[in-house]
Protein backbone atom coordinates (compact mmCIF):
# COMPACT_ATOMS: atom_id res chain seq x y z
CA UNK A 1 0.00 0.00 0.00
CA UNK A 2 0.96 3.60 -0.85
CA UNK A 3 1.87 6.03 1.27
CA UNK A 4 0.52 8.66 -0.48
CA UNK A 5 -2.82 7.43 -1.83
CA UNK A 6 -4.32 8.58 -5.10
CA UNK A 7 -7.52 7.69 -7.52
CA UNK A 8 -6.78 5.09 -9.38
CA UNK A 9 -8.36 6.49 -12.05
CA UNK A 10 -10.30 9.52 -13.51
CA UNK A 11 -11.84 10.42 -16.78
CA UNK A 12 -13.07 13.80 -18.77
CA UNK A 13 -13.75 14.83 -22.29
CA UNK A 14 -12.09 17.15 -24.29
CA UNK A 15 -12.04 20.53 -23.27
CA UNK A 16 -13.00 19.85 -19.50
CA UNK A 17 -11.69 20.11 -16.07
CA UNK A 18 -10.75 17.47 -14.21
CA UNK A 19 -8.59 17.28 -10.59
CA UNK A 20 -6.54 14.81 -9.44
CA UNK A 21 -5.96 14.53 -5.44
CA UNK A 22 -2.71 12.70 -3.65
CA UNK A 23 -3.45 12.50 0.44
CA UNK A 24 -0.62 12.30 2.59
CA UNK A 25 0.08 13.01 6.25
CA UNK A 26 2.13 16.27 8.25
CA UNK A 27 4.79 14.43 8.10
CA UNK A 28 5.19 14.33 4.17
CA UNK A 29 2.69 16.33 2.23
CA UNK A 30 1.92 18.74 5.79
CA UNK A 31 6.11 19.14 5.16
CA UNK A 32 7.22 19.14 1.71
CA UNK A 33 6.58 20.22 -1.63
CA UNK A 34 4.69 17.84 -3.79
CA UNK A 35 5.82 16.76 -7.19
CA UNK A 36 3.33 16.08 -10.19
CA UNK A 37 5.06 13.27 -12.74
CA UNK A 38 3.30 12.52 -16.22
CA UNK A 39 4.16 9.19 -18.06
CA UNK A 40 2.67 8.33 -21.29
CA UNK A 41 2.68 4.64 -22.44
CA UNK A 42 5.39 4.06 -19.46
CA UNK A 43 7.89 6.60 -21.15
CA UNK A 44 10.53 8.25 -18.62
CA UNK A 45 8.40 10.68 -16.06
CA UNK A 46 7.96 14.22 -16.67
CA UNK A 47 7.49 16.81 -14.38
CA UNK A 48 4.35 18.42 -14.55
CA UNK A 49 4.71 20.50 -11.11
CA UNK A 50 6.72 21.02 -8.17
CA UNK A 51 6.32 22.60 -5.20
CA UNK A 52 4.12 26.07 -6.35
CA UNK A 53 5.78 25.58 -10.02
CA UNK A 54 5.00 24.92 -13.28
CA UNK A 55 8.27 23.27 -15.46
CA UNK A 56 9.47 25.19 -18.79
CA UNK A 57 7.52 24.17 -21.50
CA UNK A 58 4.25 22.65 -19.66
CA UNK A 59 0.71 24.24 -20.63
CA UNK A 60 -0.19 26.81 -18.19
CA UNK A 61 -3.69 24.27 -18.20
CA UNK A 62 -1.81 22.38 -15.59
CA UNK A 63 -1.83 24.09 -11.83
CA UNK A 64 -1.33 22.25 -8.20
CA UNK A 65 -2.98 23.11 -5.15
CA UNK A 66 -2.00 22.07 -1.68
CA UNK A 67 -4.58 22.55 1.12
CA UNK A 68 -3.46 20.69 4.67
CA UNK A 69 -2.38 17.27 4.10
CA UNK A 70 -3.96 16.65 0.36
CA UNK A 71 -2.10 17.87 -2.88
CA UNK A 72 -4.09 18.59 -6.02
CA UNK A 73 -3.42 19.07 -9.74
CA UNK A 74 -5.49 20.72 -12.01
CA UNK A 75 -5.89 20.38 -15.67
CA UNK A 76 -7.89 22.83 -17.15
CA UNK A 77 -9.33 22.18 -20.95
CA UNK A 78 -8.10 18.92 -20.78
CA UNK A 79 -6.62 17.62 -24.11
CA UNK A 80 -6.38 14.22 -25.39
CA UNK A 81 -2.35 14.63 -25.37
CA UNK A 82 -3.12 14.95 -21.22
CA UNK A 83 -4.10 11.04 -21.52
CA UNK A 84 -1.49 9.24 -19.19
CA UNK A 85 -0.48 8.12 -15.64
CA UNK A 86 0.07 10.49 -13.02
CA UNK A 87 2.16 9.95 -9.87
CA UNK A 88 2.31 12.30 -6.85
CA UNK A 89 5.69 11.91 -4.51
CA UNK A 90 7.28 13.81 -1.99
CA UNK A 91 9.76 13.20 1.11
CA UNK A 92 8.81 11.63 4.30
CA UNK A 93 10.94 12.93 7.43
CA UNK A 94 9.15 10.37 9.55
CA UNK A 95 10.11 7.27 7.35
CA UNK A 96 13.43 9.07 5.86
CA UNK A 97 11.80 8.06 2.75
CA UNK A 98 10.63 9.51 -0.80
CA UNK A 99 6.80 8.18 -0.76
CA UNK A 100 5.24 8.02 -4.12
CA UNK A 101 1.46 7.89 -4.68
CA UNK A 102 -0.06 4.14 -6.15
CA UNK A 103 -0.91 6.57 -9.65
CA UNK A 104 -3.92 7.89 -11.40
CA UNK A 105 -4.98 6.70 -15.16
CA UNK A 106 -6.24 9.61 -16.86
CA UNK A 107 -8.57 8.89 -19.78
CA UNK A 108 -9.57 11.85 -21.99
CA UNK A 109 -12.70 10.12 -23.60
CA UNK B 1 19.94 22.18 -20.97
CA UNK B 2 19.64 21.26 -18.06
CA UNK B 3 20.24 17.24 -18.17
CA UNK B 4 20.63 13.87 -16.14
CA UNK B 5 21.57 10.54 -18.62
CA UNK B 6 22.11 7.67 -17.13
CA UNK B 7 23.78 4.76 -18.19
CA UNK B 8 25.24 1.05 -17.12
CA UNK B 9 22.19 -0.73 -17.25
CA UNK B 10 22.02 -4.05 -18.67
CA UNK B 11 21.50 -8.17 -17.93
CA UNK B 12 22.64 -9.74 -15.02
CA UNK B 13 22.48 -13.03 -13.31
CA UNK B 14 20.93 -13.22 -9.89
CA UNK B 15 23.41 -12.65 -7.27
CA UNK B 16 25.53 -10.51 -9.52
CA UNK B 17 26.62 -6.74 -9.37
CA UNK B 18 25.97 -3.39 -11.38
CA UNK B 19 26.86 0.00 -11.11
CA UNK B 20 24.91 2.56 -12.60
CA UNK B 21 25.92 6.08 -13.72
CA UNK B 22 24.08 9.46 -13.90
CA UNK B 23 25.57 12.14 -15.96
CA UNK B 24 24.75 15.66 -15.43
CA UNK B 25 24.61 19.00 -17.22
CA UNK B 26 23.35 22.57 -17.16
CA UNK B 27 23.33 23.22 -13.61
CA UNK B 28 25.46 23.22 -10.33
CA UNK B 29 25.16 19.67 -9.41
CA UNK B 30 26.96 19.84 -6.15
CA UNK B 31 23.95 22.27 -4.91
CA UNK B 32 21.38 19.48 -5.03
CA UNK B 33 20.02 16.23 -3.71
CA UNK B 34 19.95 13.65 -5.87
CA UNK B 35 17.70 10.32 -5.60
CA UNK B 36 17.05 7.32 -7.90
CA UNK B 37 13.65 5.88 -8.52
CA UNK B 38 12.81 2.61 -10.50
CA UNK B 39 9.91 0.92 -12.51
CA UNK B 40 9.28 -2.50 -12.83
CA UNK B 41 6.97 -3.52 -16.01
CA UNK B 42 3.26 -2.51 -15.37
CA UNK B 43 4.31 -1.16 -11.57
CA UNK B 44 4.15 2.06 -10.41
CA UNK B 45 7.07 4.33 -9.49
CA UNK B 46 9.40 3.13 -6.64
CA UNK B 47 12.23 5.03 -4.79
CA UNK B 48 15.36 3.86 -4.66
CA UNK B 49 17.86 6.01 -2.87
CA UNK B 50 18.83 9.59 -1.85
CA UNK B 51 21.81 11.70 -1.04
CA UNK B 52 21.93 14.92 0.25
CA UNK B 53 24.39 17.61 -0.57
CA UNK B 54 26.21 16.92 2.36
CA UNK B 55 26.94 13.24 0.91
CA UNK B 56 23.92 11.57 3.93
CA UNK B 57 22.50 8.80 2.35
CA UNK B 58 18.96 6.86 2.49
CA UNK B 59 17.09 3.56 1.60
CA UNK B 60 14.00 1.91 1.62
CA UNK B 61 14.68 -1.25 3.61
CA UNK B 62 13.85 -3.34 0.00
CA UNK B 63 17.43 -2.38 -1.08
CA UNK B 64 19.12 -1.53 1.94
CA UNK B 65 22.53 -2.72 2.50
CA UNK B 66 22.49 -4.29 -1.51
CA UNK B 67 22.70 -0.78 -2.78
CA UNK B 68 24.88 2.29 -2.59
CA UNK B 69 24.18 5.84 -3.84
CA UNK B 70 27.10 7.90 -4.15
CA UNK B 71 28.13 11.00 -5.63
CA UNK B 72 31.15 12.67 -7.47
CA UNK B 73 30.87 16.51 -7.83
CA UNK B 74 34.01 17.01 -9.25
CA UNK B 75 32.26 14.70 -12.21
CA UNK B 76 29.19 16.31 -12.02
CA UNK B 77 28.04 12.61 -11.89
CA UNK B 78 25.52 10.25 -9.53
CA UNK B 79 26.11 6.64 -8.82
CA UNK B 80 23.83 3.35 -7.90
CA UNK B 81 26.62 0.28 -7.17
CA UNK B 82 23.69 -2.56 -6.87
CA UNK B 83 25.18 -5.93 -5.43
CA UNK B 84 23.16 -9.36 -4.36
CA UNK B 85 20.82 -8.25 -7.70
CA UNK B 86 17.47 -10.67 -6.93
CA UNK B 87 14.94 -10.81 -9.97
CA UNK B 88 12.67 -8.24 -8.50
CA UNK B 89 15.17 -5.89 -8.85
CA UNK B 90 14.53 -5.90 -12.40
CA UNK B 91 13.29 -2.34 -13.40
CA UNK B 92 14.11 0.66 -15.51
CA UNK B 93 16.03 2.65 -13.34
CA UNK B 94 16.08 7.23 -13.01
CA UNK B 95 18.16 9.77 -11.47
CA UNK B 96 16.02 12.29 -10.46
CA UNK B 97 17.03 16.25 -8.98
CA UNK B 98 15.31 17.24 -6.35
CA UNK B 99 13.74 21.14 -6.17
CA UNK B 100 14.26 23.51 -3.76
CA UNK B 101 11.07 24.43 -1.08
CA UNK B 102 9.18 27.14 -1.38
CA UNK B 103 6.65 29.72 0.77
CA UNK B 104 3.05 30.02 -0.50
CA UNK B 105 1.01 32.98 1.55
CA UNK B 106 1.02 30.88 4.61
CA UNK B 107 3.17 27.99 5.15
CA UNK B 108 6.35 27.29 3.65
CA UNK B 109 7.81 23.86 2.80
CA UNK B 110 11.20 21.92 2.38
CA UNK B 111 12.47 20.64 -0.64
CA UNK B 112 10.81 17.25 -1.72
CA UNK B 113 9.83 17.01 -5.04
CA UNK B 114 11.77 16.28 -8.25
CA UNK B 115 11.62 18.80 -11.45
CA UNK B 116 14.14 17.05 -14.02
CA UNK B 117 14.28 13.56 -14.26
CA UNK B 118 16.66 11.46 -16.65
CA UNK B 119 15.37 9.08 -19.83
CA UNK B 120 16.15 5.68 -17.37
CA UNK B 121 18.20 2.84 -17.83
CA UNK B 122 17.21 -0.90 -18.13
CA UNK B 123 18.29 -3.34 -15.68
CA UNK B 124 17.74 -7.19 -16.30
CA UNK B 125 18.12 -9.54 -13.28
CA UNK B 126 17.85 -13.10 -15.18
CA UNK B 127 19.82 -16.35 -15.43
Amino acid sequence: QSALTQEASVSGTVGQKVTLSCTGNSNNIGSYAVGWYQQISHGAPKTVMFGNSLPSGIPDRFSGSKSGTTASLTISGLQPEDEADYYCSTWDYSLSAQVFGGGTKLTVL
Amino acid sequence: EVQLVESGGGLVQPGGSLRLSCAASGFTFSSYDMHWVRQATGKGLEWVSAIGTAGDTYYPGSVKGRFTISRENAKNSLYLQMNSLRAEDTAVYYCARVSGGYCSSTSCYEGGAFDIWGQGTMVTVSS
